[in-house]
């Protein structure tokens, strides 16, 4: 079945730059996304991309993908104390039903703990 | 404009009773997704709805159930709680056309006792 992998923690010094790994097993993944969760909330959408991308960057944020080693990767720049939370790589399966945002396959989540 | 809200916000129930949680979509918004996401997990997919009827579902008994209303706002039951049901359970909303991404609510949390 599908899975999607990441590691539990993340520590950065504030400032320096932030990267988030995940890996997928399901080949017809066609979108990748990170979300974002603060203590006591829901998921926040980050970015998401497409499998015939490589690269989509958003201001601080730079999203990888190298779909040949199904692995997405989430680059923060000037990391901040407000980026303290858990990122989420998730991804969806178009071929369900040719349509839509389909159910998300989510991984476990990665804290990402900032040092002052 | 209002993003996805969820009630209610905290819930207490007790084994084997039934609960109901509600949802309303991001406005312009017409697909609902629901998910269960267990303590230090990631979210796990219940189902979806798009024009009132059950797309797509994930690996749930038939305890869970759900439905769709004509103005895209959905409900979540379950029935005959057990104590692993205890969760946060979120909504998501997206336009089904131009498959864009979910969005999510802040859950509900649901406590079994």
């Amino acid at each position: 079945g599908e899975d999607v992998e990441q590691s539990l923690f993340l520590s950065v010094r504030e400032g320096d730059s932030s990267v988030i790994n995940c890996t997928y097993t399901d080949s017809s993944s066609t979108y990748l996304y990170w979300y974002k969760q603060e203590p006591g909330a829901g998921l926040q959408l980050l970015t998401y991309i497409f499998s015939n991308m490589d690269m989509k960057q958003d201001q601080r944020l730079t999203v990888l993908l190298n779909k040949k080693d199904k692995h997405l990767s989430l680059r923060i720049a000037d990391t901040q104390t407000g980026d303290s939370a858990i990122y989420f790589c998730a991804e969806s399966d178009r071929a369900y039903s040719g349509g839509g945002a389909d159910g998300l396959t989510f991984g476990k989540g990665t804290h990402l703990i900032i040092q002052p | 404009d209002a993003g996805v809200t969820q009630s209610p916000t905290h819930l207490i129930k007790t084994r084997g009773q039934q609960v109901t949680l509600r949802c309303s979509p991001k406005s312009g918004h017409d697909t609902v997704s629901w998910y269960q996401q267990a303590l230090g997990q990631g979210p796990q997919f219940i189902f979806q709805y798009y024009e009132e009827e059950e797309r797509q579902r994930g690996n749930f008994p038939d305890r869970f159930s759900g439905h769709q209303f004509p103005n895209y706002s959905s409900e979540l039951n379950v029935n005959a709680l057990l104590l692993g049901d205890s969760a946060l359970y979120l909504c998501a909303s997206s336009l089904m056309l131009y498959r864009e991404a979910q969005h999510f609510g802040d859950g509900t949390r649901l406590s079994i006792l």
